[in-house]
C-alpha cells in the first residue's frame, strides 16, 4: 500500500462545477499536510496548507481528519484555469524526515 | 528575488555515463530536497538537507545516487553509471524552515534526464 493515496482521476467537469478530491495517508507519524498544484511540464506549486480545523482560500477548501488519516480538497465554481494535477502532500518525521507526494489527480475543466 | 534554479534543464546521457545535476536554492533557505518524478506520477522523495547536513537519504534508489551540499547552499545530485530507468525529471526544492516540518517548499523547474 502506498503511503499517500489519491483518487485516480481524471476528473472532467464543466465550468462552474464543484469538485472534491480525496487523499488518505497511512503513517500516523505524519505531521503536516498540503495540497500542491502542478501544471503540465511545470514544477509543483503550493496551493494551500491543510489544518485540522479546516481552511478556506477563496474557492478552495481543505480539510484534515487525523483520526481517519484523510485529507480533502474542495473546489467551488471551477474555472478553466483550474485544469491541472492536484498533489496531496504529507510531511513526516520518523527518525529522518521526508515529504511524501501522492500520485496526483488530474482535473480537466471544460467550457 | 530569484527562485530555485536548476541546471541543466535537459540532459541526455548514454547508458553508463555519470551525470551531475545542480540546484541553487533560494538564498537563506535552510532546507533543501531532491525528488525524482516519472511521467504521470507524483514526485518521489530522494533526500533532504538541513544546511550542509544530509539528514535523510532514505529515498535514494541505489548507491549509484549521491547528493551533496558542502557549503549549505548549492547542492549537486550525482548519478553514476546511469541506467534507462533513471530517466525522469529531477526536482529540487528549498524551504525556509529549519525543521521543515510545516513550511512551504519552493520548487525549481527541474532537470529532465533522458538515458539512451
Amino acid at each position: 500500500r502506498k503511503e499517500v493515496e489519491q483518487d485516480p482521476g481524471p476528473f472532467n467537469v464543466p465550468e462552474g462545477a464543484t469538485v472534491a478530491f480525496n487523499c488518505t495517508y497511512s503513517n500516523s507519524a505524519s505531521q503536516s499536510f498540503f495540497w500542491y498544484r502542478q501544471d503540465c511540464r511545470k514544477e509543483p506549486k503550493l496551493l494551500m496548507s491543510v489544518y485540522s480545523s479546516g481552511n478556506e482560500d477563496g474557492r478552495f477548501t481543505a480539510q484534515l481528519n487525523r483520526a481517519s488519516q484523510y485529507i480533502s480538497l474542495l473546489i467551488r465554481d471551477s474555472k478553466l484555469s483550474d485544469s491541472a494535477t492536484y498533489l496531496c502532500v504529507v510531511n513526516m518525521q520518523t527518525g529522518g524526515f521526508k515529504t511524501i507526494f501522492g500520485a496526483g489527480t488530474r482535473l480537466f475543466v471544460k467550457a | 528575488g530569484a527562485g530555485v534554479s536548476q541546471s541543466p534543464r535537459y540532459k541526455v546521457a548514454k547508458r553508463g555515463q555519470d551525470v551531475a545535476l545542480r540546484c541553487d536554492p533560494i538564498s537563506g533557505h535552510v532546507s533543501l530536497f531532491w525528488y525524482q518524478q516519472a511521467l504521470g506520477q507524483g514526485p518521489e522523495f530522494l533526500t533532504y538537507f538541513q544546511n550542509e547536513a544530509q539528514l535523510d537519504k532514505s529515498g535514494l534508489p541505489s548507491d549509484r545516487f549521491f547528493a551533496e551540499r558542502p557549503e549549505g547552499s548549492v547542492s549537486t545530485l550525482k548519478i553514476q553509471r546511469t541506467q534507462q530507468e533513471d530517466s525522469a525529471v529531477y526536482l529540487c526544492a528549498s524551504s525556509l524552515a529549519i525543521l521543515a516540518g510545516s513550511y512551504e517548499q519552493y520548487f525549481g523547474p527541474g532537470t529532465r534526464l533522458t538515458v539512451t
